[in-house]
């Protein structure tokens, strides 16, 4: 099944400890992002990736890194959480830019 | 500075009622339109999508209103159905694969 699948779904941490949030395509997408969504605020994109080894900043990207070692997984990482990265996290992935994106099932963080 | 508004911020429609949804951007650089469903518990999945050089665009019971002079466009859902309720975003993106998204708009069908 052609699927993005991230994890972990849930994850509670403390402010500083550093933490990865997974993300994994297998439709051989050549595009993933990053984005996190917050009530009234819509979907804000962290980072994307055109392709293995290269990533541009999204519209928000203080606090986060990424990195595209391979084609078909994405890792978002948060290298000292803080309370204002509480949100809901979603990887997309799509073959082509500006073309439809595949969005996985979500990560709830919650940095306390 | 949101690049994409949205409204209205929510929205109730009787079964069998048109369902309208407008976004307004400024960046003329844009040239993609899609229009993403969301249900509770899931991610964002593609509906429908235009390109700047078709003014509509349907599918089914979901329509794409564009209007490039006035920098405009909208998703209309003709006969909404109760399984239509969920919540919608607008988005926009120029070349790169960088998307704007509008704030959602959460939409109620009343059987």
């Amino acid at each position: 099944e052609a699927q993005v699948t991230q994890n972990p779904r849930y994850l509670i941490t403390v402010t500083g400890k550093k933490l990865t949030v997974t993300c994994s395509q297998n439709m051989n997408h050549e595009y993933m992002s990053w984005y996190r969504q917050d009530p009234g605020l819509g979907l804000r994109q962290i980072y994307y990736s055109m392709n293995v080894e290269v990533t541009d900043k999204g519209d928000v990207p203080e606090g986060y890194k990424v990195s595209r070692k391979e084609k078909r997984n994405f890792p978002l990482i948060l290298e000292s959480p803080s309370p204002n990265q509480t949100s809901l996290y979603f990887c997309a992935s799509s073959f082509h830019e500006n073309t439809e994106a595949f969005f996985g099932q979500g990560t709830r963080l919650t940095v306390v | 500075q949101q690049q994409v508004k949205q409204s209205p911020q929510s929205l109730i429609v009787q079964k069998g009622g048109i369902s309208i949804i407008n976004c307004a951007y400024e960046n003329t650089a844009f040239d993609y339109f899609p229009w993403y469903q969301q249900f509770p518990g899931k991610g964002p999945a593609l509906l429908i999508a235009i390109r700047p050089d078709v003014s509509e665009k349907k599918e089914g019971r979901f329509t794409i209103s564009f209007n490039k002079s006035a920098k405009q466009f909208s998703l209309h859902i003709m006969d909404s159905q109760p399984g239509d309720s969920a919540t919608y975003f607008c988005a926009a993106s120029s070349s790169g694969n960088q998307f704007y998204f509008g704030t959602g708009t959460s939409l109620t069908v009343i059987p």
